[in-house]
């Protein structure tokens, strides 16, 4: 069974730029959250989409923002790109029922800006 | 605002003992997840608590969950050296694939 699938898996950007990444969740998973892994603020969440709509929104500027296709790939956007943003994005696949059992990662996106 | 604890955060052992992580979550919440994550790598799942009492063991790893104390460890029973990772537990509100991590306990076991 296919995990889950980002891509590209090393980016790198330049301040003021765009990026957008992608998340495929495995087969019949129609929840994909996304999170950020930076050493200063460890993992934060994003946002959460489940069947094409935004279900949960973390603390994070405008500048972030994501959407899910019907096929429930997920692509997440970061406009204006700040040296800050450098991170490993990772995004979460599940079942989205709320029963708790547990989801899986890909295996992440490095952004790099400069 | 949700908080999840872990101490500590790094922890050096040597193999063969046994040792304990505690993650201390600040709200009520009955679901809670252990995961490792290798340098550069992505995170993998250990365990998932549901209950308050759940305790589920693989290998040398035992988890724990209190919910009423808001508190879960993590056991390290004789240590071995592919041990070494950085582990996470992370909290579910419930509200969706919304998980609240920890800082993370990065552990070096020595040989």
């Amino acid at each position: 069974k296919a995990g889950v699938t980002q891509t590209p898996r090393y980016l790198i950007k330049t301040r003021g730029q765009q990026v957008t990444l992608s998340c495929s969740p495995i087969s019949g998973h129609r929840s994909v959250s996304w999170y950020q892994q930076t050493p200063g603020q460890g993992l934060q969440f994003l946002f959460e989409y489940f069947s094409e709509t935004q279900r949960n929104k973390g603390n994070f500027p405008g500048r972030f923002s994501g959407r899910q296709f019907s096929n429930s790939r997920s692509e997440m956007n970061v406009s204006t790109l700040e040296l800050g943003d450098s991170a490993l994005y990772l995004c979460a696949s599940g079942t989205g029922d709320m029963r708790g059992y547990g989801y899986t990662f890909g295996s992440g996106t490095r952004l790099t800006v400069v | 605002e949700l908080k999840v604890e872990q101490n500590p955060l790094f922890l050096s052992m040597q193999e063969g003992k046994n040792y304990t992580i505690y993650c201390n979550y600040s709200t009520t919440s009955d679901r809670l997840y252990w995961y490792r994550q290798d340098p550069g790598k992505s995170l993998e799942s250990l365990f998932v608590l549901l209950s308050n009492g759940a305790v589920k063991q693989e290998g040398r790893l035992m988890a724990s969950l209190d919910t009423k104390a808001r508190l879960s460890t993590l056991h390290i029973t004789a240590a071995v050296h592919d041990l070494s990772a950085t582990y996470f537990c992370a909290v579910d509100m419930g509200t969706g694939n919304q998980f609240y991590f920890g800082t993370g306990t990065s552990l070096t076991v020595i040989p």
